[in-house]
């Protein structure tokens, strides 16, 4: 069955990095995802497609401190010089044949 | 620019339908598909069903078979998700979501979302 798992929550100082994590179930580890943004109030926001190699495409106007990365079934998604309007939650989201899959979602919150 | 502009909230009684309706401007609708996604109040994002608007292909979840259809009118690039025998657990906010015309895919643009409230 395709689950992606997210940690509820993640925090890190105003100027920080906060690294997120999105598990894909055994058997999937080949499987690209995307991760979507969603401030509080707001509909989501498309952030980039990311490959099992790490390669992805983000979309547009997605600033550069957003960058992704993969290491076997996990895929991470990396905010860098963290700023109050990156409070949001993020998911991801990944497909299979005739099929969508969200994470749960993860919190980040800007100390 | 690239947009997708649904249409307004909606207040339905347990047992009626919900149409929704999500209209494509500053791309070629028929090159994509439309996913739509709900999500309850406190919640995270649920996945509905997809159609392709180049060949009107749909997979929907299984869990909401039987009880929406998905639509498109190429003429005016619009896309539609009808809910029937709504329920106060269908209570929610409606997205739809810009994706592959023929396979599954990320989704690179949202509509700004529509509210359902299914209250008696």
């Amino acid at each position: 069955q395709l689950v992606l798992t997210q940690s509820p929550s993640a925090s890190a100082s105003l100027g920080a990095s906060v690294k997120l994590t999105c598990t894909l179930s055994s058997g999937h580890s080949s499987y690209a995802i995307a991760w979507h943004q969603q401030q509080p109030e707001k509909g989501p926001r498309y952030l980039m497609k990311l490959n099992s190699d790490g390669s992805h495409s983000k979309g547009d106007g997605i600033p550069d401190r957003f960058s992704g990365s993969s290491s076997g079934a996990e895929r991470y998604l990396t905010i860098s010089s963290l700023q109050s309007e990156d409070e949001a939650d993020y998911y991801c989201q990944t497909w299979g044949t005739g099929i969508q899959v969200f994470g749960t979602g993860t919190k980040v919150t800007v100390l | 620019q690239v947009q997708l502009v649904q249409s307004g909230a909606e207040v339905k009684k347990p047992g009626a339908s919900v149409k929704v309706s999500c209209k494509a401007s500053g791309y070629t609708f028929t090159s994509y598909g439309i996913s739509w996604v709900r999500q309850a109040p406190g919640q995270g994002l649920e996945w509905m069903g997809w159609i392709s608007a180049y060949n009107g292909n749909t997979n929907y979840a299984q869990k909401l078979q039987g009880r929406v259809t998905m639509t498109t009118d190429t003429s005016t690039s619009t896309a539609y998700m009808e809910l029937r025998s709504l329920r106060s657990d269908d209570t929610a906010v409606y997205y739809c979501a810009r994706g592959d015309p023929v396979v599954m895919d990320a989704f690179d643009i949202w509509g700004q979302g529509t509210m359902v409230t299914v209250s008696s």
